[in-house]
């Protein structure tokens, strides 16, 4: 098994949707939990950055974590065409830990 | 905002030769990656560095070595390439936490 498992889709969803992108994880250590977006052809940008479990919000994008499921979503409102990339999730166990765990990415496209 | 800068966007080169990939950051942070993403594997992690001429190994440094000689650089060699170390290679950097990567490179090997 995997330490953090992500479906890789592809998933399609119409322009103005909710879209929800999720991962799940083994290491109940984790404490530290990033999301990335990764346009064809370029790096991983970040996206939301949390510490622990609860919710953030920034503009169009919410993060959630639950700890005691070992679950984090990624959920994105009023989805846009510029929204078509593919998600990363990662996550490590304390702030100065380099050994940053990745999921295999989710690829979305939002259609018009 | 952070910036990593990856000297090549694309590099074509053959089997054998020593293969050098350039990474730098402009923020001053101690630590930095090299990390390689394959289709279906994800990111895995090849060195990392916490310090000038500092480096410990990653899951996957057969067939590499770093090079950190000044705090802002750090460089990945390909001792001698092979067709199976065509990937993408991207390189990150931190100070605790999250990491901030560059846009990488797409190494292929003939």
């Amino acid at each position: 098994q995997k330490e953090v498992e992500q479906d890789p889709g592809p998933l399609s969803v119409p322009e103005g949707a909710i879209v929800s992108l999720n991962c799940t994880y083994s290491n109940s250590a984790f404490q530290y939990f990033m999301w990335y977006r990764q346009y064809s052809r370029k790096g991983p940008e970040l996206l939301m950055y949390t510490y622990s479990s609860g919710n953030k919000e920034d503009g169009r994008f919410t993060a959630q974590v639950d700890k005691s499921s070992k679950y984090i979503s990624l959920f994105i409102r009023d989805s846009q065409p510029s929204d078509s990339a593919t998600y990363l999730c990662a996550m490590t166990t304390s702030y100065n830990n380099n050994d940053m765990r990745f999921g295999a990415g989710t690829r979305l496209t939002v259609k018009p | 905002d952070v910036k990593v800068t990856q000297s090549s966007r694309y590099l074509v080169k053959r089997t054998g030769e020593k293969v050098f990939l350039e990474c730098v950051q402009d923020m001053d942070h101690e630590n930095m990656f090299w990390y390689r993403q394959d289709p279906g594997l994800g990111l895995r992690l090849i060195y990392f560095s916490y310090d000038v001429k500092m480096k410990e190994k990653g899951d996957i440094p057969e067939g590499y070595s770093v090079s950190r000689e000044k705090k802002e650089r750090f460089s990945l060699i390909l001792e001698s390439a092979s067709t199976n170390q065509t990937s993408m290679y991207l390189c990150a950097s931190s100070y605790g936490q999250p990491q901030h990567f560059g846009d990488g490179t797409r190494l292929s090997i003939l």
